[in-house]
């Protein structure tokens, strides 16, 4: 079966980098584009960008455009998602997602169970 | 760009029909055949209900129907059960620019 596995809370102080990793098994890795939407408490879901594990390519949305990274391991099926200078409102659950894709678009069939990152001094 | 449109809450009694409203433009649900609709229950990850407007993955109830009408998607459950209380979000591809983006959710009561 389909899982996604993310790492465990994180606290940061404000300026500093937190990278999530998120585990996947039970498909064929390389065949799906793994997002990453963040949760502010209270708040909705926000898109932040997607990696195409087969050749590694990105699309970030605008808003993170040169703060967030998303890398991936092959071998150990993982994707990974590193936010740098971090900010008070950055404080929110951040989930992978698979994307099935059609065509241009994706919708989310499997996630992560979410992890807390917390910006705080 | 800004957030699809969704009311903010919802309610109903169990075993009536409500249905959730998602309005966004005719860059992103105007479009594209490509909403999906998320429940997400408190704590939770969410979950796909709805993808391609109206289609269902394989274990969600047939309660749960979706369609779209020019810029406005709407997601519909029928026989509304008391499990169902919960946050829905729609989710739309916005052109290769934005990509995706989410309406800001809808709290749905079931008194």
């Amino acid at each position: 079966q389909v899982q996604l596995v993310q790492s465990g809370a994180e606290v940061k102080k404000p300026g500093a980098s937190v990278k999530v990793s998120c585990k996947a098994s039970g498909y064929t890795f390389s065949g799906y584009y793994m997002h990453w939407v963040r949760q502010a408490p209270g708040q909705g879901l926000e898109w932040m960008g997607r990696i195409n594990p087969n050749s590694g390519g990105t699309n970030y949305a605008q808003e993170f455009q040169g703060r967030v990274t998303m890398t991936r391991d092959t071998s150990i099926t993982t994707a990974y998602m590193e936010l740098s200078r971090l900010r008070s409102d950055d404080t929110a659950v951040y989930y992978c997602a698979r994307g099935h894709c059609s065509g241009s678009g994706c919708h989310f069939d499997f996630w992560g169970q979410g992890a807390l990152v917390t910006v705080s001094s | 760009q800004s957030a699809l449109t969704q009311p903010a809450s919802v309610s109903g009694s169990p075993g009536q029909s409500i249905t959730i409203s998602c309005t966004g433009t005719s860059s992103d649900v105007g479009s594209y055949n490509l909403v999906s609709w998320y429940q997400q229950h408190p704590g939770k990850a969410p979950k796909l209900m709805i993808y391609e407007v109206s289609k269902r993955p394989s274990g969600v109830s047939d309660r749960f129907s979706g369609s779209k009408s020019g810029n406005t998607a709407s997601l519909t459950i029928s026989g509304l059960q008391t499990e169902d209380e919960a946050d829905y979000y729609c989710c739309s591809y916005a052109g290769s620019s934005t990509f995706v983006i989410f309406g800001g959710g809808t709290k749905l009561t079931v008194l």
